[in-house]
């Protein structure tokens, strides 16, 4: 089982503002990072470090942390963000690395 | 353009052998940490091992650890994945990825191979 836990599904109107979460307590004291994958694609990191946005992220992605959350916020979404969405970061131990189950977002 | 390509992906037999090789173009892959990361077919993300830039540090996820053996070759700027006793639930895409980090920290995985696939099947 996965030591940190996603919402398998989230939907967000067109335009609108959407979070999803993501919780473990590894994410204390180790710091998140987030991932867009559409169908048939590698993976994308759309946040790193907690809050930071690669360059050629649009700046509607955001991320933040509060104690053994992850959050990555989608403000203003648009179709194209339709995709699964996965965080990242260090097991309790700090040696290795674990994902969240993911988070399917639609868009409508 | 920093880029990563697998290679090395087949259809195995439960038991078989499998070696995949990434190579790096566009950075110098001896200055990273590097992981390796699968997902099986529907599913998510799992990561698999990392190695540090100089092949001295090594970690692996339970799920594979003592059949599966990372290594590297700075020189030729190439990542490796030694698979053995490949079993069924071994079946996904592979993906290379780098590790972006601090002086002490990890932040995430910022470049991506498109994946190499291995089927484990009889």
């Amino acid at each position: 089982s996965s030591e940190l836990t996603q919402d398998p599904a989230v939907s967000v109107a067109l335009g609108q503002t959407v979070r999803i979460t993501c919780q473990g307590d590894s994410l204390r004291t180790y710091y998140a990072s987030w991932y867009q994958q559409k169908p048939g694609q590698a993976p994308e990191l759309v946040i790193y470090r907690n809050n930071n946005r690669p360059s050629g992220i649009p700046d509607r992605f955001s991320g933040s942390t509060s104690g053994n959350t992850a959050s990555l916020t989608i403000t203003g979404a648009q179709a194209e963000d339709e995709a699964d969405y996965y965080c990242n970061s260090r097991d309790t131990s700090g040696d290795r690395g674990v994902f969240g189950g993911g988070t399917r977002l639609t868009v409508l | 353009e920093m880029q990563l390509v697998e290679s090395g992906g087949a259809l195995v037999q439960p038991g078989g052998s499998l070696r995949f090789s990434c190579a790096a173009s566009g950075f110098t892959l001896g200055g990273s940490w590097m992981s390796w990361v699968r997902q099986a077919p529907g599913k998510g993300l799992e990561w698999v091992a990392n190695i540090n830039q100089d092949g001295s540090d090594k970690y692996y996820a339970d799920s594979v650890k003592g059949r599966f053996t990372i290594s590297r070759d700075n020189a030729k700027n190439s990542l490796f994945l030694q698979m053995n006793s490949l079993r069924v639930e071994d079946t996904a895409v592979y993906y290379c990825t780098r590790e972006r980090r601090g002086t002490y920290s990890y932040y995430g995985l910022d470049v991506w191979g498109q994946g190499t696939t291995v089927t484990v099947s009889s």
